[in-house]
């Protein structure tokens, strides 16, 4: 069984510009999480998706942060502007059923200059 | 909200000896996880705990769901250099009509040469 994907691994920007990442979770798995991990941190929930649907996004910063989950696959997530702070790993994970078992993808490590 | 508690931060151990590491919170949980993320990748799923007092074995991993529901332990006997990493906990809880879980700082195991 392929593992949640996630690219590009490695983005390094420059403050004020814009970043993508994507993210292919595991088939078959209806929810899929985005979280932010700073260095020395435990992740922090960005958003999550039931299918195509918003289930919480609370912690996202919406003024610069978006996320879409089109045809309840994969899953794009958007910083525009970046700020210095946005600095991070971005993680990608998915569960089935029981939500505490997710299944996290290698991360994207954003550094911004 | 919810805050997770977990020490050591971080623990330097010689080859072959035992490891314990523990998590607390300020309120009960219905589920308690334990994740290892190496450098650079994902944290990984290790053991889930969904019942109170219950003890799971994973290997050489052991970990319990206090009885209070407000703890969890993970101790791994006879440490090999392949378990050098960070370990967090997660707690999960029912918010806002949501399953979410709640992590801890994480404990960093190095063993040393």
């Amino acid at each position: 069984e392929a593992g949640v994907a996630q690219s590009p691994r490695y983005k390094i920007i420059e403050k004020r510009q814009s970043v993508a990442f994507w993210c292919n979770p595991i088939s078959g798995h209806a929810t899929l999480y985005w979280y932010q991990q700073i260095l020395g941190q435990g992740p922090k929930l960005l958003i999550q998706f039931q299918n195509n649907g918003v289930v919480d996004d609370s912690q996202l910063p919406k003024d610069r942060f978006s996320a879409e989950r089109l045809k309840g696959v994969d899953s794009t997530l958007k910083i525009q502007p970046a700020k210095l702070e946005d600095s991070a790993v971005y993680l990608c994970a998915s569960s089935h059923g029981r939500a505490g078992e997710q299944y996290f993808g290698p991360g994207t490590r954003l550094t911004v200059t | 909200g919810q805050q997770l508690n977990q020490s050591p931060q971080s623990m330097f151990i010689q080859e072959g000896e035992d490891v314990s590491m523990n998590c607390t919170s300020s309120s009960i949980f219905n589920t308690w996880l334990w994740y290892k993320q190496d450098p650079g990748e994902g944290p990984v799923l290790l053991i889930a705990l969904y019942k109170a007092g219950e003890l799971t074995s994973n290997g050489r991993l052991t970990a319990q769901f206090g009885i209070t529901r407000k703890d969890s332990f993970l101790n791994i006997s006879a440490s090999i250099p392949s378990d050098v990493g960070i370990y967090f906990c997660a707690g999960q809880e029912f918010m806002d009509s949501n399953y979410q879980l709640i992590w801890g700082a994480g404990t960093k195991l190095i063993i040393k040469p």
